[in-house]
């Protein structure tokens, strides 16, 4: 079955400090792995996908396989990155398919 | 990019009457649109699948005859709640995929059934 596992529901952390929100997913085909940010009162964003390997907002996110997880990670954070984090996956092998999500960590940044 | 504009953002409705939620892709062609429910603080909970022109696959527990589900167009996609109770009281969002843009999200409809 296909599942996708945020272990954190709240991450706390200082302006500045270093940021991992972690990810860890099932599939037993070929994953497509995403990260998407809800700001408080606005629609979900994509942030990241693994295929297109960016950096967006100083965040990146790499795939790993063998661990299966996606971990998403910032140097140092921003009040501004107050938000709720979703790591979500899709199936590459099938066409058509709907993200699935994890149940989302809420990134806490204060001054 | 891809917009995706879903209509109305919130919606209050007596309990026994239905409820119609609009999800429609902006400059582009949706292939697949899905309906999503999010409880509050909570993951988004896939409801269904639907594609253009065929009927919704739903997913297991969530209720066909309730949560009807209309897929006209490539542009337009309609959730329609019937008979609503406050148990159906909840955010719903849709999300439309097209070729180039990917998965695109809707605002979400805030729905309170009294």
């Amino acid at each position: 079955a296909q599942r996708v596992t945020q272990p954190e529901k709240l991450l706390s952390v200082f302006k500045g400090a270093p940021v991992e929100l972690k990810c860890n997913y099932s599939y037993s085909g070929s994953p497509e792995l995403f990260w998407y940010v809800q700001y408080s009162r606005q629609r979900l964003q994509l942030l990241l996908r693994h295929i297109s390997r960016e950096s967006i907002k100083g965040f990146t996110a790499d795939l790993n396989k063998g661990e299966t997880s996606f971990h998403l990670k910032k140097p140092f954070a921003q009040e501004e990155d107050s938000a709720m984090y979703y790591c979500a996956l899709s199936g590459l092998d099938q066409a058509g398919t709907a993200l699935i999500f994890g149940k989302g960590t809420t990134l806490s940044v204060s001054s | 990019g891809a917009v995706v504009s879903q209509h109305p953002s919130r919606v209050i409705c007596k309990s026994g009457t239905s409820v119609k939620i609009e999800c429609r892709s902006l400059d582009f062609q949706a292939t697949t649109m899905f309906w999503y429910r999010q409880f509050p603080k909570k993951s988004l909970m896939l409801m269904a699948t639907s594609n253009e022109g065929s009927k919704a696959t739903y997913e297991q527990g969530v209720e066909k005859d309730k949560f009807l589900i209309n897929h006209a167009s490539l542009t337009l996609s309609t959730l329609t709640v019937t008979s609503a109770h406050p148990e159906d009281s909840s955010f719903y969002i849709c999300s439309a995929k097209g070729v180039r843009w990917g998965y695109t999200f809707g605002s979400g409809t805030r729905l309170t059934v009294v």
